[in-house]
Order: structure tokens, then C-alpha cells, then sequence
């Protein structure tokens, strides 16, 4: 089992509307919860980071995080063709400075 | 201020060859990171250094790797006799320590081996 599971996508939507994307993590002890976008042939770019049960929101992006169902989530809203590339998702384990990625999600945004 | 900067951009080998990849931190960030990605792949991760204590080097995948850093300043990765699985973009992140883990990544390098 993989310490964090994306799906791979890719997921469409129309602009405006508002993209779901999801990840599941395997260690329960996990503290720290990370967005990254990461543009085609660019380096990740940290969105949101998470620490507590619930959501987090900081402009047109919600974090929510649910430890006891080990599931991470972010919601874009008002998506923008701009908001398409990958979405990873990085969690750390039970050595905290020590980050798992996902293999991310490919959003694409359709004007 | 000034990000994270990574030097050399692109670096194409040939097999069996050594190669030096270097990374400067964000000036005052204590925690550096480094990891690989391969085409299409997530972040695998590396190694961890923070300040002065003993690095993590829990994910380096041979001793053909290796890594080094001078206090909080610039880190080198070191891969030795290159082979084509090495193939990948290598990522240095750094974060301002080591209980803040929001990690801010430099472009990367991107190793070829032929």
C-alpha cells in the first residue's frame, strides 16, 4: 500500500465550477498536510497546508482534512482555466520531517 | 527575496560517469530537502538535512548516493557511476525549520543518462 493515494485523473471541469480532488493516506500518526500545484515542466508550488480536523480556506481554496477517515482533500472554487495542472498531495509519516507525495491529480479546466 | 535556486538546470551523462548537483536554500531556512521525480511519478524523497543535526538519509536509493551540507547553506547531491535509471529531475525544497514543514522548491535539475 502506498503511504498516499491520488487518482490520477485526469479530472475535467467547466470554468466556474468547482473542482474536487482527493487523498487518502496510510499512516495514522500523520500530522502535516500539504497541497502542491506543479505546472507542466515546473517545480511543485505549496497551495494549502492543514493541520487540524476540518476545513481551511484561503481565497478560492478549502482544505479539509478528516484524520479519522485518513482523507485530505481541496476544493477550487470559481476554477479558472489557470488552475489546470497537477495537484499533489504530501503527507508526512511517522519520522515528521520525512514527506510522502502522491503521484498527484491532472486537473484540467475547460473554458 | 530570492527562492530556492538549483544549478546545473539540465545535465545530460553518459553511464558510469559522476555527476554534482548543488542547491542554495532560502536565505535563513534551516531544513533542506531533496528529492526525484521521474516522468509522470510523484516526489520520491531523498535525504533531509536540518541545521547541524544528522541528515536523514533514509531514502537514498543506493550507496551510489550521496549528499552533503555545509551548516544551513548550500547542499551538493552526488551521484556516482550514473546509470539510465537515474534519469529523472531531481528537487531540493527548503522550509524555514524544522517544525514549520511548508516546503518551497527550487526549479530542479533535470539528470539524463545516456
Amino acid at each position: 500500500q502506498k503511504e498516499v493515494e491520488q487518482n490520477s485523473g485526469p479530472l475535467s471541469v467547466p470554468e466556474g465550477a468547482i473542482a474536487s480532488l482527493n487523498c487518502t493516506y496510510s499512516d495514522r500518526v500523520s500530522q502535516s498536510f500539504f497541497w502542491y500545484r506543479q505546472y507542466s515542466g515546473k517545480s511543485p508550488e505549496l497551495i494549502m497546508s492543514i493541520y487540524s480536523n476540518g476545513d481551511k480556506e484561503d481565497g478560492r481554496f478549502t482544505a479539509q482534512l478528516n484524520k479519522a477517515s485518513q482523507y485530505v482533500s481541496l476544493l477550487i472554487r470559481d476554477s479558472q482555466p489557470s488552475d489546470s495542472a497537477t495537484y499533489l498531495c504530501a503527507v508526512n509519516g511517522k519520522d515528521f520531517n520525512k514527506f510522502y507525495f502522491g503521484s498527484g491529480t491532472k486537473l484540467n479546466v475547460k473554458p | 527575496g530570492a527562492g530556492v535556486s538549483q544549478s546545473p538546470s539540465n545535465k545530460v551523462t553518459e553511464k558510469g560517469k559522476d555527476v554534482e548537483l548543488r542547491c542554495d536554500p532560502i536565505s535563513g531556512h534551516t531544513a533542506l530537502y531533496w528529492y526525484r521525480q521521474r516522468l509522470g511519478q510523484g516526489l520520491e524523497f531523498l535525504i533531509y538535512f536540518q541545521g547541524n543535526s544528522a541528515p536523514d538519509k533514509s531514502g537514498l536509493p543506493s550507496d551510489r548516493f550521496s549528499a552533503e551540507r555545509t551548516g544551513e547553506s548550500v547542499s551538493t547531491l552526488t551521484i556516482q557511476r550514473t546509470q539510465q535509471e537515474d534519469s529523472a529531475v531531481y528537487l531540493c525544497a527548503s522550509s524555514l525549520t524544522d517544525w514549520s514543514y511548508e516546503q518551497y522548491f527550487g526549479p530542479g535539475t533535470r539528470l539524463t543518462v545516456t
